[in-house]
């Protein structure tokens, strides 16, 4: 059974440069999740979809960002333009459907962005 | 809003030793869920353990074990016969039930294991 398939692992880009964070939720989850991971802020959840739609984006930074789900089986995180202070672990997690909370969300391996 | 706290940023034990991780969080709700998580070097998170509000037997799995204090808002993590493959970051982190599926994140307690 495939996990949470995150893809790059690693993307290393200049400032400025338009970055795109891809991510494969588990087949059958309905709700997707992307989070930030700092030093400085933890981990902190950016936006979260159930069937497709934004349920609430109120942790997306700023207009820079944005995240999209064409679909049930992909989802993207978009930054641009790209800043040094965006360089983070981003991960995307996927759950069963809403009204089953007490199933866990399964993490990706994350991608290490690194903005220069 | 929840919130979270992890007031052990480091901890270590002895391999074969017991150690217990501390967290205690703030909820305006009344059925909601808690887990545990791990995240090792390699940077995966981890399920390690959840709780059920609602249930007063504290969760066990294998070595690792709950002690839910629902009313001192409390969910602290006790690791027996510490493995080396233990050691890791740990991060608790309370979702609240009903529509708001959020999952809310403590700052993490580094866990070493000695030898």
């Amino acid at each position: 059974d495939a996990g949470v398939i995150q893809s790059p692992r690693h993307e290393v880009t200049e400032m400025g440069q338009e970055v795109t964070l891809r991510c494969k939720p588990i087949s059958g989850h309905n709700s997707l999740f992307w989070y930030r991971q700092t030093m400085m802020r933890g981990l902190e959840l950016l936006i979260y979809f159930n069937n497709n739609v934004p349920i609430d984006d109120s942790g997306m930074p700023e207009d820079r960002f944005s995240a999209k789900m064409p679909n049930a089986s992909f989802s993207t995180l978009k930054i641009q333009p790209s800043e040094p202070r965006d360089s983070a672990v981003y991960f995307c997690a996927s759950s069963p459907p809403l009204g089953s909370p007490n199933q866990p969300q399964h993490f990706g391996d994350g991608t290490r962005l690194s903005i220069l | 809003a929840q919130t979270v706290t992890q007031s052990q940023p480091e901890m270590s034990v002895q391999e074969a030793e017991t150690v217990t991780l501390s967290c205690t969080y703030d909820t305006s709700e009344s059925d909601y869920y808690l887990f545990w998580y791990k995240q090792p070097p390699s940077r995966q998170m981890i399920l390690v353990i959840r709780q059920e509000a609602y249930k007063q037997q504290n969760a066990t799995e294998n070595r690792f074990s709950v002690n839910f204090q629902k009313a001192a808002k409390s969910f602290s993590l006790k690791i027996s016969d510490s493995q080396l493959g233990d050691a890791a970051m740990y991060f608790c982190a309370p979702h609240s039930g009903g529509s708001n599926y959020k999952l809310t994140f403590g700052k993490g307690t580094l866990l070493t294991v000695n030898p």
